[in-house]
Order: structure tokens, then C-alpha cells, then sequence
């Protein structure tokens, strides 16, 4: 069986602040891939990112980046100079190497960013 | 190109009534996906299509929920009678290849039942 455990179900930051979301992961199966969906009060999810197993290569996009490690079953998110743009609910999500798009999905965790 | 839409965004029903949820996927996506996330609960899989094909319902709850695809275009989710425990977001997700690709969810449809 998958899981995904957002430990964290709601940040609290200061504009500007770095933070860090975090996500682990349980999975039997040697080929999977882990991403991060964004979900802003519009209420749909945006992609945010796809890692496979075999890629522990760390991700830096513009102010987010993404640390994946196999070894603590991790793969944690995080916000370098944070906006209140980025206030919205994040999720962490699993699926298996044969499972198609079948994603398993983290609680979510909730970022509010105040001015 | 316009993305994935849902109708309605919002329904209320009473038990035992029926609803029918709507996903217009973005065009040449031949995926089209259910999930579904209830009161404080984690969004789950509900089913898969391949065109007008279920690849996968595995994650359909009961009988009373019925999905269709006909013409490998727009789907619709129908539950029938509703159930209090069916409140949730349905959210509707579609992609080109099914191969992990990456998914397009649409805004949800939010259904309470009373």
C-alpha cells in the first residue's frame, strides 16, 4: 500500500520568510514518482512538479526547490522568499511505477503568507 | 487552450436525490480522471478512462456512483441515491498520456448533501 504524510497542516509565515513543506512517503515499489500540486483558492490543482525514483537530483525553480531523498523517504518543498501569492493549500502526491496517473495524495498542507 | 472545467462548481441536494457531475477534459487528452477529497480526508482516486474505456474503477466507492464517457469526450459522474458521507469536493483531471504524466485537475465540483 502508498502513503503520503503531510505532517504539517497549516504554516503560518511573514512575507519574505523561507519555508519549507514537508512530505514523506511510503511505497513498496522500486519505480514511482512524486510531485507537488498547488491548490489557490480558485480551488483547482496546478501541477507544480513530477520526480521519478531514480532522479534524487535536488530541483530549483526561480524561488521554489524541491529536495528529494530516497533514504528518509522525503521529498520536502521549499519557498525561498515566500509572497502572499503563495498562500494556498499544497499537496504532495505518489503514484506507482505501473500505476498510471493513479496518485496517492497527502493531507495537504495549508500556507498562509501575511504581508 | 482552455483547461479542464467542471459544472457545477456547487451543488446541494438532499439525501436520496440524485446528482450528475460534468468534466469537460482539454481536448486531444485522451485521460479523464475522478478524485474525489471528503470532509478532512486526503483526495482519493475514484476512476480512469481511456477514451470512452474504464481502464481503472477501482477506486469507485459503491454501486451508487456511476461514471460514463461516451465519445471519449466529456464524462459525467452521476450518484444515485446521495448519501450524507458523499459530501466532498469531485475533482476531474486529464492528461495525454497515462504513463505519469502530468495531470490537469479542474476547480471541483463541491456537492453537499443534507
Amino acid at each position: 500500500a502508498q502513503k503520503v504524510t503531510q505532517a504539517q497542516t497549516e504554516i503560518s509565515v511573514v512575507e519574505k520568510e523561507d519555508v519549507t513543506l514537508d512530505c514523506v512517503y511510503e511505497t513498496r515499489d522500486t519505480t514511482y514518482y512524486l510531485f507537488w500540486y498547488k491548490q489557490p483558492p480558485s480551488g483547482e490543482l496546478v501541477f507544480l512538479i513530477r520526480r521519478n525514483s531514480f532522479d534524487e537530483q535536488n530541483e530549483i525553480s526561480g524561488r521554489y526547490s524541491w529536495n528529494f531523498q530516497k533514504s528518509t523517504s522525503s521529498f520536502n518543498f521549499t519557498i525561498t522568499a515566500s509572497q502572499v501569492v503563495d498562500s494556498a493549500v499544497y499537496f504532495c502526491a505518489l503514484s506507482g511505477g505501473n500505476a498510471g496517473n493513479m496518485l496517492t495524495f497527502g493531507g495537504g498542507t495549508r500556507l498562509m503568507v501575511k504581508p | 487552450e482552455a483547461g479542464v472545467t467542471q459544472f457545477p462548481s456547487h451543488s446541494v441536494i438532499e439525501k436520496g436525490q440524485t446528482v450528475t457531475l460534468r468534466c469537460d477534459p482539454i481536448s486531444g487528452h485522451d485521460n479523464l480522471y475522478w478524485y474525489r477529497r471528503v470532509m478532512g480526508k486526503e483526495i482519493k482516486f475514484l476512476l480512469h478512462f481511456v477514451k470512452e474505456s474504464k481502464q481503472d474503477e477501482s477506486g469507485m466507492p459503491n454501486n451508487r456512483f456511476l461514471a460514463e464517457r461516451t465519445g471519449g469526450t466529456y464524462s459525467t459522474l452521476k450518484v444515485q441515491p446521495a448519501e450524507l458521507e458523499d459530501s466532498g469536493v469531485y475533482f476531474c483531471a486529464s492528461s495525454r498520456y497515462s504513463a505519469t504524466g502530468e495531470l490537469f485537475f479542474g476547480e471541483g465540483s463541491r456537492l453537499t448533501v443534507l
